[in-house]
């Protein structure tokens, strides 16, 4: 049972490229979450999806984008990425309400 | 709006001592609690939960909570600690009717031998 698997682990990006994170979840799950943890911040909630079709904005949510095409695939995009994206993200999937998050094993990425 | 206050940023500790890490939350609705613990390079994982009923709530590995409605605390305890709970920890508030989850700043909790 994979849970919530997140690809890539680890990215270096020079300033201005961009890139996809892919996050997929095989427990049927209609809410999911994309944040990012920074040292002393916890974390902080960039967009999420509360199912297919959806997305909405979080906290945080400047210079990211995401899509929800399929249930069990949440993609975020940085379309010019920012030295102040440096950070680690963090994909999440729930049944929502009371549920507990379910999280992957983080995409630690760095803006050069 | 909902915020959660970890009181200490770190804890060190020597192992097989008790341990308390203090959360504090403010929210103008009713609220579920969570503990998260988040081990080197991994995700977080739930350690605990309250969402109803006794106040004091029992998770893995040994820990447990108890939830405070007037005081807005809910304080993770552990009477002995090991080595291998060297972690941080995160606690997290979901307003009832909601889905969005506040976390709070974590704790880094070290257990030295």
């Amino acid at each position: 049972n994979a849970g919530v698997t997140q690809t890539p682990k680890f990215r270096v990006l020079k300033t201005g490229q961009s890139m996809t994170l892919l996050c997929a979840q095989d427990m049927n799950h209609e809410y999911m979450y994309w944040y990012r943890q920074d040292p002393g911040m916890g974390l902080r909630l960039i967009h999420y999806s509360v199912g297919e079709g959806t997305t909405a904005k979080g906290e945080v949510p400047d210079g990211y984008n995401v899509s929800r095409l399929k249930k069990q695939n949440f993609l975020l995009g940085l379309e010019s990425a920012a030295p102040s994206q440096t950070s680690v993200y963090f994909c999440a999937s729930n049944k929502g309400g009371d549920q507990p998050q379910h999280f992957g094993d983080g995409t630690r990425l760095s803006i050069l | 709006a909902q915020s959660v206050t970890q009181l200490d940023s770190q804890v060190p500790v020597f192992e097989e001592a008790p341990v308390e890490l203090r959360c504090n939350y403010s929210s103008s609705v009713s609220v579920y609690l969570f503990w998260y613990v988040q081990y080197p390079n991994q995700g977080l994982q739930l350690l605990l939960k309250y969402l109803s009923g006794s106040t004091l709530v029992k998770g893995i590995n040994g820990f447990e909570a108890e939830f405070n409605k007037s005081q807005t605390s809910f304080h993770l305890r552990k009477p002995s600690v090991h080595i291998s709970d060297t972690a941080e920890y995160f606690c997290a508030v979901t307003s009832t009717g909601g889905f969005k989850t506040i976390f709070g700043a974590g704790t880094r909790l070290f257990v030295k031998a």
